[in-house]
């Protein structure tokens, strides 16, 4: 069964700092991969994904994914975070055919001044 | 442009009562819809998934159920809540596209099970 692992569960960033945040997949076969962003009190938005083609995918707001196929990750990158970027983030993984699109477990993320 | 409502936002509900969420989606036609549950550090289990009217798929044994009478109309419901029902719903839909679809979610229901 798939699975995904996002090791971090809460991140601690000052404005302008860089951000990583990791995310790794089990699953043997071609994957779908997407990142969410959950902003207070908002809802789950769609912040990048990938298909298929260039494996540096770029999202909005600045933030970018790479996927290493060799290295089951599909991790989440941002050159200089700012304090709106304070969210939970969520990495999920869709396999071919018809499965399910499975969640980590998010990082949350907080900016502080 | 395709958007996605969920009602009630907040619901409070006690042990032993019936629940209905309703979830409508506008701008799209034969979508798949979705119900999740989103615990706190623990992301989101997928509940049910529906690829047509009547069509639904069970992902986890629950005291829950959903229906799908209508194209762009999704239920979940519960004829008695448990306490462990708890939690924050989501609903979400895509369109399929040679397997590489994106699902787009809801603005949820916070439910509160006393």
């Amino acid at each position: 069964a798939q699975s995904v692992s996002q090791h971090n569960h809460h991140v601690i960033l000052s404005e302008a700092a860089s951000l990583e945040l990791g995310c790794n997949y089990s699953y043997g076969g071609t994957v779908n991969l997407f990142w969410y962003v959950q902003y207070p009190g908002q809802h789950l938005q769609l912040l990048l994904k990938y298909f298929s083609g260039d494996p540096l995918v770029k999202g909005i707001k600045g933030f970018e994914a790479e996927f290493i196929k060799s290295k089951f990750s599909f991790n989440l990158r941002k050159p200089s975070v700012q304090w709106s970027d304070t969210a939970e983030y969520f990495c999920a993984v869709k396999g071919s055919g018809n499965t399910p699109l499975v969640f980590g477990k998010g990082t949350r993320l907080s900016v502080i001044a | 442009s395709q958007t996605i409502h969920q009602w009630p936002a907040t619901l409070v509900q006690p042990v032993g009562s019936p629940l209905s969420l309703e979830c409508t989606v506008e701008g799209t036609s034969n979508p798949n819809l979705y119900w999740y549950r989103q615990a706190a550090g623990r992301g989101l289990q997928l509940l049910f998934y529906s690829v047509g009217i009547g069509q639904i798929s069970s992902e986890v044994p629950q005291n829950l159920s959903a229906s799908r009478p209508q194209d762009r109309q999704f239920i979940l419901s519960s004829k008695k809540l448990l306490l462990s029902d708890s939690g924050f719903y989501l609903c979400a839909w895509s369109v399929s596209s040679g397997g590489a679809d994106t699902q787009y979610f809801g603005p949820g229901t916070r439910l509160t099970v006393l």
